[in-house]
């Protein structure tokens, strides 16, 4: 079965920090990855995605990624967070096939001290 | 915001007790799948509707069952409810079935059971 893991259940960051969230799925086949973000009180909303082409994707909010595909990985980054990113991050994978089913992370609780 | 609203809100039922629960789909959309949070852990995929047809079921028992409607909106139906049931239930809505279609999330219906 499909699973993805994410690395760190809880971070912890200052302000300007760098961020990474790390992001391993377990599919073989070709897959579609997206990463949500849930801000306090609101919807999961979409904050990049990859389809193909560029393995290095931009998003909202000055936030990117990277598939390698070789470490079936998609690790989330971004070089200087704000207080206004502290939210839960999903990563999520799509079997580019079939129906669309989105397989979820267990997500990753990032809280920026100002 | 997306044009995904759910209801209800918040429901708190007791176990062995039925609930259903409503989502209307953004514009245009015809496809509808829906997701349950468990506390702590990513949108697990419970099953998918496209053009009023079940399109695909994640790994749960009959006792959740769905509808979609003419105007596509959806239901989400829970029998014989159970204390782990309890959870955030997400409905997304997407403009075609198929894993290059963006999902929009609902803000959810909170249930607990008791």
């Amino acid at each position: 079965a499909q699973s993805v893991s994410q690395h760190n259940h809880h971070v912890i960051l200052s302000e300007a920090a760098s961020l990474e969230l790390g992001c391993n799925y377990s599919y073989g086949g070709t897959v579609n990855l997206f990463w949500y973000v849930q801000y306090p009180g609101q919807h999961l909303q979409l904050l990049l995605k990859y389809f193909s082409g560029d393995p290095l994707v931009k998003g909202i909010k000055g936030f990117e990624a990277e598939f390698i595909k070789s470490k079936f990985s998609f690790n989330l980054r971004k070089p200087s967070v704000q207080w206004s990113d502290t939210a839960e991050y999903f990563c999520a994978v799509i079997r580019n096939s079939g129906y669309s089913t989105l397989t979820f992370g267990k997500g990753t609780m990032l809280l920026v001290s100002p | 915001e997306t044009g995904v609203t759910q209801s209800p809100t918040h429901l708190i039922k007791t176990r062995g007790q039925q609930v259903t629960l409503r989502c209307s789909s953004q514009s245009g959309h015809n496809t509808v799948s829906w997701y349950q949070q468990a506390l702590g852990q990513g949108p697990q995929f419970i099953f998918q509707y496209y053009r009023e047809e079940e399109n695909g079921r994640g790994n749960f028992p009959p006792r959740f069952s769905g509808l979609q409607f003419p105007n596509y909106s959806s239901e989400l139906n829970v029998n014989a409810l159970e204390l782990d049931d309890s959870a955030l239930y997400l409905c997304a809505s997407s403009y075609q079935a198929g894993p290059a279609y963006e999902q929009y999330f609902g803000p959810g219906t909170r249930l607990t059971v008791t």
